[in-house]
């Protein structure tokens, strides 16, 4: 069965400092794999997407994540924090399966950042 | 260029009346979903349709229908609403559902907040 992890409900940071957002999934075939954020009372929006070209994916805002396969991983970082990445985000998976791949969202990362 | 819009945004219904929400898209997009979110369970998939005229249901399903009579709308129907089904509705649009993260990236609405009473 396909499942998305993520190893921390809340994470806190002060501004200018890394952020780490955890994100481990199980997938039986070769995933696709997203970073979504929310800000309060807003939509969701991609931030970034593992397509297979690379392991290393940057995306908005200064944001990237590593895919690593052996350790089915697909952590979300940045290198300093900025008062507006205060927000919900998500990591989700589309095991891709030949079939209708459905999106298995994790539970969400809530992000705060102080002064 | 719009993307995926929802109406309404807020509302307020009691126990037992009816609504619908309308998604609408202009990126053409075959794929089309309805997921709700509530509180440390992410998002959870209600139904999702593959093109104009077809439906099926998702994780989800049960007190909810859809119809999707044109390719560029999709609505969810709530015909005897319950205080279970207070939420957060979002619809969300794919250019594809097959291949890798390019094909099947979904775009999502702005949400519905939905209290049921």
């Amino acid at each position: 069965a396909q499942s998305v992890t993520q190893l921390d409900s809340h994470v806190s940071v002060s501004e200018g400092t890394p952020v780490l957002l955890r994100c481990n999934y199980s997938s039986s075939y070769s995933p696709s794999l997203f970073w979504y954020v929310q800000h309060p009372n807003k939509g969701l929006q991609l931030l970034l997407k593992y397509t297979s070209a690379a392991t290393l994916v940057k995306g908005i805002n200064g944001f990237e994540a590593e895919f690593k396969k052996s350790e089915t991983s697909f952590h979300l970082t940045k290198p300093s924090a900025h008062m507006s990445d205060a927000a919900e985000y998500f990591c989700v998976v589309s095991p891709f399966s030949g079939g209708y791949n459905k999106l298995i969202f994790g539970a969400g990362t809530r992000l705060a950042v102080h002064p | 260029n719009a993307g995926v819009t929802q109406t309404p945004k807020f509302r307020v219904l009691k126990t037992g009346q009816s609504m619908t929400l309308l998604c609408a898209q202009d990126m053409n997009h075959e794929y089309m979903y309805w997921y709700r979110q509530d509180p440390g369970m992410g998002l959870r998939l209600i139904h999702y349709s593959v093109g104009e005229g077809t439906t099926a249901k998702g994780e989800v399903p049960d007190g909810y229908n859809v119809s999707r009579l044109k390719k560029q709308n999709f609505l969810l129907g709530l015909e005897s609403a319950a205080p279970s089904q207070t939420s957060v509705y979002f619809c969300a649009s794919s250019y594809s559902v097959h291949g890798g993260a390019d094909y099947n990236e979904q775009f999502f609405g702005p949400g519905t907040r939905l209290t049921v009473l």
